[in-house]
């Protein structure tokens, strides 16, 4: 089955900074890569997602990349904010629509120090 | 729109007993997952209903079972709980034909 791995466990920047954290699969067949935040006391929230069509994905101060090739998918957080304290999931799956089984890291802390 | 909503909210059973966790899905998405979280194993997929059929299953065994009714509406059952059985359950929402899933708040279970 699919695996997933994530780097690294633990992440702590300044205030405005960039952080980045990386993911790689293991089955070919994945095509589906979203990233969940999830804060204390609460479920994951979908923050961004990439399909294996696309490379490149930005939402504001949030994008992910996808290498295929390597099978290998990022998040790059940029002026990060004390807010955006939280542990952060990737995962992938596969399916178009009929499998709805995401495989997860296991998670990223992710501390922004003010 | 109102989101995915889990009930109860938290749980304490003791060993042997058995539970059942309700998830109601986003108004008009038909699939509904189950993941269970702990700080060992992560977040691990239990199984996913889609119009009331089991459409997918973790590896998970069989004391764990769910249903999913005509409302989509979805209830979760553990039978003779175990210590390990401890964990935030979480239910997650998805509409036909795309692979986006929303979760929940989570249930969280404490098995004593």
């Amino acid at each position: 089955g699919e695996n997933v791995e994530q780097h690294p466990s633990t992440l702590s920047v300044q205030e405005g900074d960039s952080a980045v954290i990386k993911c790689t699969y293991s089955d070919s067949a994945s095509n589906y890569f979203p990233w969940y935040k999830q804060e204390l006391g609460k479920g994951p929230q979908l923050i961004i997602d990439i399909r294996s069509n696309v490379g490149e994905k930005k939402d504001q101060r949030i994008a992910v990349t996808l290498n295929k090739t390597a099978k290998h998918f990022s998040l790059h957080i940029t002026e990060t904010q004390p807010e955006d304290s939280a542990v952060y999931f990737c995962a992938a799956s596969w399916g178009g629509g009929s499998n709805y089984k995401l495989t997860f890291g296991k998670g990223t802390l992710l501390t922004v120090n003010p | 729109k109102a989101g995915v909503t889990q009930t109860p909210r938290y749980l304490i059973k003791t060993r042997g007993q058995q539970v059942t966790l309700s998830c109601s899905p986003i108004s008009g998405h038909r699939s509904v997952s189950w993941y269970q979280q702990t700080p060992g194993q992560g977040l691990q997929f239990l199984f996913e209903y889609f119009s009331e059929t089991q459409r997918n299953k973790g590896n998970f065994p069989g004391r764990f079972s769910g249903r999913q009714f005509s409302n989509s509406r979805s209830e979760m059952n553990v039978s003779t709980l175990e210590l390990g059985d401890s964990a935030l359950y979480l239910c997650a929402s998805g509409g036909d034909s795309t692979d986006t899933q929303y979760f929940g708040p989570g249930t969280r279970l404490t098995v004593l």
